[in-house]
Order: C-alpha cells, then structure tokens, then sequence
C-alpha cells in the first residue's frame, strides 16, 4: 500500500518556466511534508517542508501548497534552471520520532 | 563539516556472504535511520534508531540487523547476502522530531 504517491515519473520543462511537482497521500495521520532533491550518485539534499497547519510555505524559488481536504501537495519551482535538473521526492512524516514514507520520485529535466 | 558518512561506497558481494554498513554523523543528532531505494521506488525505512539504546524495525526488516553503536554511528548488517537486497542504502539522521533528515551519499551494493 503505497501511502505517498508520486504519479509522475518525469517532467520536462523549458528553463525560466514554472516547475510543478505533484503529489499524493492517504495517511490523514501526516502531519509533515518535505520535499527531497536528488542528484546521481549522491544523497537526497533537504530542499523545503511545511507543517500541516500551514497551506503554503516559499523558500526562494520554491514554494510547497498543501491541500490537506483533498491530502495533496505540490511543488512550485519559479523560474526553473538547468541546475535544477534533478529527481524530486515529497515524503510525509506522522511521528515525533521523524520516519519518514517517501514517493517514487519525479525526474525533472529544465532545457536551456 | 562532514554531515553523514556511509562506508563503503560501493561493494560487490556473493550470496550467503555477510557484510556491515558503517553510518557516522557529526552533527550531534539524537535519531539515525537506515533506507533502501530500488529502481522505480522512493526509499523505504528498513531500521531506525530513536535515540541511543534504541533500535526499531521500519517498513522492509527481513534480512537486516542494526546496531546503534553510540550517538554517532549506526551500522547495518546483512547476515546472509540475497540478489534481492541488491540496492542503495541510505543511512540519515536529525537532531528531534519534525526537522528534515540529513542524508549520507549512500552504498551501492551488488549482489551476485
């Protein structure tokens, strides 16, 4: 049973056009949204989060919306850049003890 | 400042060998986490370690045992080495609850 949901396996984007990276959950239990990037052979890097109590965070370019009513959240890169080329993953976290239930992934790809 | 360290980075192993992955971090944080990430899927929680003295199973255990060490290392056992644990092991760590986890750069691991 996959509780978070990624339904897009890539995107593809012109650079200094917006990014929108979609995804879904069932566990009205997450109370906690983070948003991964992944580059090849490296570790998933911390990009952006947002607490249940929120509806919108904004970190630079990046901005998350969480729907809580219909258990979505997305991620807005504004403009994108080359260099954000990367796979994106959102995962939810229900526990004070921080596990953490990621999606599948999206690989971005921002043409020049 | 070195963050999370995973050793090795890559090993090629034959079935039924055992092997440790060592984690380390530097960061003083309470609560470490051991992933795997395959092909097609985000990672998912095979261990974690709360806080020191405490191990927990995550979501895909069989296979795995854990050793919280000390504070800074947690270190993952394969007993006896399936083709089906060929993978990407991550091991992650955070201070307390709802911040984001910081992430080593992962061990490749082949098994023949």
């Amino acid at each position: 049973d996959q509780q978070v949901k990624q339904n897009s396996p890539s995107l593809s984007v012109q650079e200094g056009r917006i990014s929108i990276l979609n995804c879904d959950y069932t566990n009205s239990m997450f109370d906690y949204f983070l948003w991964y990037k992944k580059y090849p052979a490296e570790g998933p890097t911390f990009l952006i989060s947002i607490s249940s109590i929120k509806d919108k965070n904004e970190d630079g370019r990046f901005t998350v919306f969480l729907n809580k009513s219909a258990k979505h959240l997305s991620l807005h890169i504004v403009p994108s850049q080359p260099g954000d080329s990367a796979v994106y993953f959102c995962a939810a976290s229900e526990t004070s003890y921080g596990k953490l239930t990621f999606g599948q992934g999206t690989i971005l790809t921002v043409h020049p | 400042n070195a963050g999370v360290t995973q050793t090795p980075k890559f090993q090629v192993l034959k079935t039924g060998q055992s092997m440790t992955l060592q984690c380390a971090q530097d960061m003083n944080h309470n609560s470490m986490y051991w992933y795997r990430q395959d092909p097609g899927m985000g990672l998912r929680l095979i261990y974690y370690s709360a806080s020191e003295g405490t191990t927990d199973k995550g979501e895909v255990p069989n296979g795995y045992n854990v050793s919280r060490l000390n504070k800074r290392e947690f270190s993952l056992r394969l007993e006896s080495a399936a083709p089906s644990q060929t993978s990407v092991y991550f091991c992650a760590s955070i201070r307390n609850g709802y911040q984001p986890q910081h992430f080593g750069d992962g061990t490749r691991l082949s098994i023949l």
